[in-house]
């Protein structure tokens, strides 16, 4: 079957680096993505990985490594508005995305 | 309209009842999608429509039925509503497939009692 795994939930301290972690069992992979959801509201887009390595973009990057099926967001300097849940999701070889149940991150002042 | 609405806001149904949730989008985006989404659950696909015309079934899409006569809309229908499809509803849309960025609506938050 197809899987991905996400933390449940995260605990960070406001100003620090957090870094969530997904890993994926799918059939296939043509790109990999990180939703952010803050509680009541729809997901928007953060990332999109389809190749080894980091995407850099302001305090959120995002790496990718295919041959282990992983993939981590590391969120930097973080801020109280960073709270929320994290959402990793992995199209497959079929072209559907498959979304993990998501991280949601608390942050502490 | 700026991106994709969606109507109700919230919604509580007697079991039984018909619903329609409705979508609108106005970026002339090809490919609309229906999620739900439960506690604990993440995202799961209902129904998807790749272009006008065309609708698949997703991992969920039982009770549930969609049609997309045209490009801007995508009707989500509970033809007799049943309690376990109490759920925070999500309609979003890509440019062409689900290799693109999704863009989500506000969703619906539905009760059936």
């Amino acid at each position: 079957g197809q899987n991905i795994d996400q933390p449940t939930e995260m605990t960070a301290t406001e100003g620090a680096i957090v870094q969530i972690n997904c890993t994926y069992q799918t059939s296939g992979f043509n790109g990999l993505f990180w939703y952010q959801q803050h509680a009541g509201e729809a997901p928007t887009f953060l990332s999109y990985n389809v190749l080894d390595g980091l995407e850099e973009k302001g305090r959120f990057s995002s790496f990718l490594s295919r041959s282990k099926g992983y993939s981590y967001l590391l969120l930097k300097e973080l801020q109280m508005k960073d709270s929320a849940s994290y959402l990793c999701a992995v199209t497959d070889s079929n072209y559907q995305l498959i979304w993990g149940a998501g991280t949601k991150l608390i942050i502490k002042p | 309209i700026a991106g994709i609405t969606q109507a109700p806001t919230s919604q509580i149904l007697a079991a039984g009842r018909r619903m329609t949730l409705r979508c609108t989008q106005d970026m002339r985006h090809n490919a609309m999608y229906w999620y739900r989404q439960d506690l604990g659950l993440g995202l799961r696909l209902i129904h998807y429509s790749n272009t006008a015309g065309t609708t698949g079934k997703g991992e969920v899409p039982d009770g549930y039925s969609v049609s997309r006569a045209n490009t801007d809309d995508f009707p989500l229908t509970l033809a007799s509503a049943v309690p376990s499809q109490t759920s925070v509803y999500f309609c979003a849309s890509s440019e062409k497939s689900q290799t693109d960025t999704q863009y989500f609506g506000p969703g619906t938050r539905l009760t059936v009692l």
